[in-house]
């Protein structure tokens, strides 16, 4: 069975600073692989996806995440981090013709200091 | 266009108690997932919906939770004889096929 681990439950960064969320997977093949904000009250938003192709994949909110095979990960980053992204980031891995019902890491929360 | 709705927002019941929750997905999407998000175990598959196909169940905790999908569109999901444990939020999404799921905002799920 796959899994998904976000080693860092809470990251706080100041405003304008970079950001770097890392997603490690462990699955035999190569998965589906998403990332997901949730604010707190509310569902869960999609930032971007991979699903072949090109490793570095743009998503909303300038975000972006690049998928490395060799080291099982799909990091998200952003260069400058504005106080409204304060939130708490999933990575999702679902496996591929086999209704890819997703698995979610345990999620990172996200602190902007002003 | 719309996106995934639930009803209700929030549920307050009472230990033993049935509930039924209810998703509305977005026009035309033939996929149909559930997910359950609690504070000791995260995010966690529950149950999966393909067009008429058999669901997948293989995620449901226990064999008091069920999920129904009627006419390939509204799904409910309904716990009987809830327990504390049974307390969290529960998620919908829906996906035009098995690839990218779009939650809805969830139904918060509190038993006394």
């Amino acid at each position: 069975a796959q899994s998904v681990t976000q080693p860092d439950i809470h990251i706080t960064v100041s405003e304008g600073a970079s950001l770097e969320l890392r997603c490690n997977y462990s699955y035999g093949a190569t998965p589906y692989l998403f990332w997901y904000v949730q604010s707190p009250g509310q569902g869960l938003q999609l930032l971007l996806k991979y699903f072949s192709g090109d490793t570095l994949v743009q998503g909303i909110k300038g975000f972006e995440a690049e998928f490395k095979r060799s080291q099982s990960s799909f990091n998200l980053r952003k260069p400058s981090v504005h106080w409204s992204d304060a939130a708490e980031y999933f990575c999702a891995v679902g496996v591929r013709n086999a209704g890819n019902m997703l698995t979610f890491g345990g999620g990172t929360r996200l602190m902007v200091k002003p | 266009g719309a996106g995934v709705s639930q009803s209700p927002s929030n549920k307050v019941t009472e230990k033993g108690k049935d509930v039924e929750l209810r998703c509305d997905p977005i026009s035309g999407h033939t996929a149909l997932y559930w997910y359950r998000q609690s504070l000791g175990q995260g995010l966690e598959f529950l149950i999966y919906f393909q067009g008429n196909s058999a669901p997948d169940k293989s995620g449901l905790p226990s064999d008091r939770f069920s999920a129904e999908r009627t006419g390939g569109s509204v799904s409910t999901l309904t716990i009987q004889r809830t327990q504390q444990e049974d307390s969290a939020v529960y998620l919908c999404a829906s996906s035009p096929k098995q690839e990218t799921q779009y939650f809805g905002p969830g139904t918060r799920l509190l038993v006394l």
